[in-house]
């Protein structure tokens, strides 16, 4: 089975610093995508960034950026200047092509002034 | 593009009866996602349409539970003789396909509350 793992239910930052949250998945597959989705509290989920597994350089979208190791199947986000804005619940997911998300538990993410 | 719209954003309603929700994709994507979302975990897929086709159902997915897409836009999901089980949110997802756009755009959600 494809799974997604998130093994911090919730980290907190302070406003400015850099904070990491972890993922990781299990898989048989070699083509795939992974993607970390952001839903603030009561608002809709949004993308963050998207990593396809071909590409071998780390997806960047100006203050976050992610940590791929294919071989360890860890796909991690690195938030950099950490804003209040950030404070949210991340989720991590994978996706094999042509076929559906797998979503992780999410990590909630607090910043702290 | 104005982005994923479902209605209505909250619904109560009374154990074993019925309700309807409604999703707008944005225009141009074919593909069309209901995933259901519980407190604290990640959302859970529950079926999916291309264009007006319903390709994949999960599981999860009772016969209680309906969904349709007529020609190929807007989306209903429907639950029969709701059961205090089924609140949670429910949310849309669209996406226009192809290796390029392999991403998802979710709607707000419709939270079900069942007394």
């Amino acid at each position: 089975a494809q799974t997604v793992t998130q093994s911090q239910p919730e980290m907190s930052v302070q406003e400015a610093e850099t904070v990491t949250l972890s993922c990781t998945y299990d898989t048989s597959e070699s083509d795939y995508y992974l993607f970390w989705y952001k839903q603030p509290p009561s608002r809709q989920m949004i993308l963050v960034i998207r990593q396809e597994a071909y590409k071998q350089q780390n997806a960047t979208e100006n203050r976050f950026s992610v940590n791929f190791q294919k071989a360890a199947k860890s796909f991690s986000l690195k938030i950099s200047d950490s804003q209040l804005g950030d404070a949210a619940m991340y989720f991590c997911a994978y996706r094999p092509y042509g076929q559906n998300f797998v979503f992780g538990p999410g990590t909630r993410l607090s910043v702290l002034p | 593009d104005t982005g994923v719209s479902q209605n209505p954003r909250h619904k109560i309603t009374k154990r074993g009866q019925n309700v309807t929700f409604r999703c707008d994709p944005i225009s141009e994507h074919n593909r069309l996602y209901w995933y259901r979302q519980t407190l604290g975990q990640g959302p859970e897929f529950l079926t999916y349409f291309q264009n007006e086709a319903q390709l994949e159902k999960s599981r999860l997915l009772s016969d209680r539970f309906s969904a349709e897409r007529p020609k190929g836009s807007f989306s209903t999901l429907e639950i029969q003789r709701t059961e205090q089980g089924d609140s949670a949110m429910y949310l849309c997802a669209s996406e226009q396909g192809g290796r390029q756009n392999e991403k998802l755009f979710f709607g707000s959600g419709t939270q079900l509350s069942v007394l």
